[in-house]
């Protein structure tokens, strides 16, 4: 299966501390992108990288992608409870004109 | 600028009949896909229209089908319902093809078949 698998499946952590989320892969990817979503809403999208990029930031979040090891990390610093969430990610593989999500992590920031 | 917007938000049904969602996506954006989220299965791709064409096809039944008109909103139709099509379909435009864009979602559109 191409589907992205995340790790934690859930996390636990106080507001302030730092959370950090993997995705990870079996094939080689065009781009991965994270999301966000609360209580079954709709997606929020957080970052796009590509697969000749290393490292992107937006805000309170990071994103980083191993090729090598087909791995990406999101982290997000910092954390409030408004962060409470589901966090998916997903990838593009070439020639599949689709994304795969993974299965998400479930982040729940206590205040 | 508006974001993308489907309709109708909730939707009750029973088994054997057909329903149709819309999803009207940011202006100027040409790309919108869709998607299935159900508990056990998670997020599932189901098609992905460009300029009217739809360009690849998730792993569903030919109950599902789709199509997207010249002013990019997109439609949705899924036949003869069964219990396991209970579901949040979510879609998502992008400036173009989706491969090369972020995809903006909609509020989704949640199914419940009786």
């Amino acid at each position: 299966s191409q589907q992205g698998e995340e790790d934690p499946q859930a996390l636990s952590i106080q507001e302030g501390e730092n959370a950090t989320m993997n995705c990870s892969y079996k094939t080689s990817i065009n781009n991965l992108q994270w999301y966000r979503q609360n209580s079954g809403r709709g997606l929020v999208h957080l970052i796009l990288i590509r697969s000749n990029e290393r490292e992107k930031h937006s805000g309170r979040l990071r994103v980083t992608l191993d090729t090598s090891k087909k791995s990406s990390s999101l982290l997000i610093t910092a954390s409030r409870a408004a962060d409470t969430a589901s966090y998916f990610c997903a990838i593009y593989t070439s020639g599949t004109y689709k994304y795969i999500f993974g299965t998400g992590t479930r982040l729940k920031v206590l205040a | 600028k508006a974001g993308v917007t489907q309709t109708p938000r909730y939707l009750i049904k029973t088994r054997g009949q057909q329903v149709t969602l819309s999803c009207s996506p940011i202006s100027g954006h040409r790309s919108v896909s869709w998607y299935q989220q159900t508990p056990g299965q998670g997020l599932q791709f189901l098609f992905e229209y460009f300029s009217e064409t739809q360009r690849n096809k998730g792993n569903f039944p030919g109950r599902f089908s789709g199509r997207q008109f010249s002013n990019s909103r997109s439609e949705m139709n899924v036949s003869t319902l069964e219990l396991g099509d209970s579901a949040l379909y979510l879609c998502a435009s992008s400036l173009g093809t989706s491969e090369n864009n972020e995809q903006f979602f909609g509020p989704g559109t949640r199914l419940t078949v009786l």
